[in-house]
């Protein structure tokens, strides 16, 4: 496609049950970034994957979180045994050079 | 490090009237300098950036910014808004060429009203 894809839009899951968040970076980007928006904040930085280098993950903020991507491809945020403050909107953003991050439209979940 | 303070959480504005949203950094080295701008339920959306060169940058929709050095500022500015121009607006701050740590600001709330 021609931009960045994400699913689900939205996502309403029970306090404890595990999620799955998926991105679809714009082809041929190198790049690509999740972050977390809670209602209200900034962007809150969570991982980075570059080509075939190792994932920066300095931002995952717990060890319940965790993201994959297969070279260049797909990634999957996973979130295990969700708890109610990580009710956020989710975005994913791809760039192949430096000076601009193209964003998905996000991934909102909502943590009954 | 880098930091990124957008001091001003809404501002609401009458329909044709000039706006500025004020972004403050801070750094050692040498930034780039971002605008987002995100719609009701959508992603960001690039508006602007400043890299290199000079330092009053135009983007999209009638926006631009000006990078000072001195103030280490990167405040946005448009002289007459439109109603569509109601949206969250976002300043980020990176560590220049070599890096992909982009750092966001809380955001400003721009509010056109009729």
């Amino acid at each position: 496609g021609a931009g960045v894809s994400q699913s689900p839009s939205n996502k309403v899951t029970e306090k404890g049950k595990d999620v799955e968040l998926r991105c679809d970076p714009i082809s041929g980007h190198t790049a690509l970034y999740w972050y977390r928006q809670r209602l209200g904040q900034g962007l809150e930085f969570l991982i980075y994957f570059q080509g075939n280098s190792a994932p920066d993950k300095s931002g995952l903020p717990s060890d319940r979180f965790s993201a994959e991507r297969t070279g260049e491809s797909v990634s999957t945020l996973t979130i295990q045994r969700t708890q109610q403050e990580d009710s956020a909107v989710y975005l994913c953003a791809s760039s192949l050079e430096a000076g601009e991050l193209f964003f998905g439209e996000g991934s909102r979940l909502t943590v009954l | 490090a880098q930091s990124v303070t957008q001091l001003d959480s809404q501002v609401p504005v009458f329909e044709e009237a000039p706006v500025e949203l004020r972004c403050n950094y801070s750094s050692s080295v040498s930034v780039y300098l971002f605008w987002y701008v995100q719609y009701p339920n959508q992603g960001l959306q690039l508006l602007l950036k400043y890299l290199s060169g000079s330092t009053l940058v135009k983007g999209i929709n009638g926006f631009e910014a000006e990078f000072n050095k001195s103030q280490t500022s990167f405040h946005l500015r448009k002289p007459s808004v439109h109603i569509s121009d109601t949206a969250e607006y976002f300043c980020a701050v990176s560590a220049g060429s070599g890096t992909y740590k982009y750092i966001f600001g809380t955001g400003t709330r721009l509010k056109v009203l009729a």
